[in-house]
């Protein structure tokens, strides 16, 4: 057990809709990174949030976005979605800004149909 | 940005053998290099990382080495058990004082035969 959780476990849902995947990070880590992955991409790098703020960006499209609260739990927001976003969403935690040493929570599996 | 490539991408071996996986890195700016195992429908679990002022390092039955001029790091998995079956993911990433992801490679099934 890594420290982080992540709900709901599953999440099936339909194309056009609109859900939220959340995320308690370890006791003590100020970073929160979003994964998505899927069989044909792999492990890709969604968003950081540090502390509250939005830190670093990767391949996350325009209809997802992602926050950060003061208790320093995140959410991931999916909207409009699509059968191509079926996929295990990750996050991670980390103590510090930079990546290193970044512990994942379980996963939660979304199945868009 | 950085890129990761990974080989080989499956890896079957026999109960007892060694097993090794190596990545290559673009970056030569990079300067941390964690292994993650990642058992089906799991997350993935950090087991081992480097940082590139070593050469080396080992946990138990795992070792991680680096060659920074050639910008490749390998993982050698030594008296390999069943339960060592998974998939492994390489990451690169430059640590520091400033917001950085990691690179993932695109994963080696590792199949341990008993």
């Amino acid at each position: 057990d890594s420290g982080v959780t992540q709900t709901p476990k599953h999440l099936i849902t339909a194309t056009g809709q609109r859900v939220t995947l959340r995320c308690s990070p370890r006791s003590g880590d100020l970073s929160v990174y979003w994964y998505q992955q899927s069989l044909d991409q792999g492990l890709q790098f969604l968003i950081q949030y540090y502390n509250g703020e939005e830190r670093a960006k990767g391949n996350i499209l325009e209809r997802f976005s992602a926050q950060q609260f003061p208790d320093l739990h995140s959410e991931l927001n999916l909207s409009s979605l699509e059968l191509g976003d079926s996929a295990l969403y990750f996050c991670a935690s980390s103590p510090r800004l930079d990546g290193y040493e970044q512990y994942f929570g379980p996963g939660t599996r979304l199945t868009v149909t | 940005g950085e890129n990761v490539e990974q080989h080989p991408s499956t890896l079957s071996v026999q109960e007892g053998d060694s097993a090794v996986i190596k990545c290559t890195y673009s970056d030569s700016a990079s300067n941390y290099f964690p292994w993650y195992k990642q058992e089906l429908g799991k997350r993935p679990q950090l087991i081992i990382d480097i940082r590139s002022n070593v050469g080396e390092k080992k946990d138990q039955r795992i070792a991680v080495t680096l060659n920074k001029t050639a910008k490749h790091f390998s993982l050698h998995i030594t008296e390999t058990q069943p339960e060592d079956s998974a998939v492994y993911f390489c990451a690169a990433s430059k640590i520091g004082d400033s917001a950085r992801q990691l690179t993932f490679g695109s994963g080696t099934q590792l199949t341990v035969l008993p």
